[in-house]
């Protein structure tokens, strides 16, 4: 089975600190995503990559960037945490048939 | 018009019955469909995929795809607590180039004893 990990599965970060989610797959994926998750909003797109160093915005990249160094670690970062960027992060990675999802990082920028 | 639209709930079903779940998208040519459960505070985890006409049969799970009526259904038989979850459908659109899924925005469901 695939498995896709998150770093953290609860973070707590200040307002204007820089954040950093971690993303990584084991079974050599090209596509790979994140999203964010609100109660009520569903799932929304932030950004995805489809090979190394490659990336396209999704619906709400505003606040966001991503990096994708290597096949297997794609990196959601917030330059400069909000309190509205407070949220259930997920990533996931495209499998043969549909999308594995890590465990979420539920962040909170206090 | 959303993309994937879901009836949002909660629907509320008993032990033992029959949970029918509805989804509804608007690309006629869509050709991929999933249904994943996502427990309170976890991330979603497929449980079904249909790409034909028809039913598709797992355990206690079914669904059913139509794709002139451009619905896809999951039926739940013999419904139990731990089903309680919300229930999101997704699909592949052909209008999107990257064929990204497009998901619903999810059914709660709740199963009482």
């Amino acid at each position: 089975d695939v498995k896709v990990t998150q770093s953290s599965r609860y973070l707590v970060k200040r307002t204007g600190e820089k954040v950093f989610l971690e993303c990584v797959q084991d079974m050599d994926h090209e596509n790979m995503f994140w999203y964010r998750q609100d109660p009520g909003l569903g799932l929304r797109l932030i950004y995805f990559s489809y090979d190394v160093k490659m990336k396209e915005k999704g619906d709400i990249p505003e606040g966001y960037s991503v990096s994708r160094e290597k096949k297997e670690r794609f990196s959601l970062i917030l330059e400069s945490a909000s309190t509205n960027q407070t949220s259930m992060y997920l990533c996931a990675s495209r499998a043969r048939y549909g999308y594995t999802f890590g465990s979420g990082t539920r962040l909170t920028v206090v | 018009q959303k993309e994937v639209e879901q009836n949002s709930g909660p629907l509320s079903v008993p032990e033992g019955a029959i949970a029918s779940l509805n989804c509804t998208y608007s690309d006629r040519g869509s050709q991929s469909f999933f249904w994943y459960r996502q427990y309170s505070g976890k991330s979603p985890e497929l449980i079904m995929f249909i790409y034909s006409n028809g039913d598709k049969e797992d355990g206690r799970f079914t669904a059913q795809l139509n794709k002139a009526s451009q619905y896809v259904s999951l039926l739940i038989r013999d419904s139990q607590p731990s089903d309680s979850a919300t229930y999101l459908c997704a699909v592949i659109m052909t209008t999107d180039s990257w064929g990204k899924l497009q998901f619903g925005a999810g059914t709660q469901v709740v199963v009482t004893p």
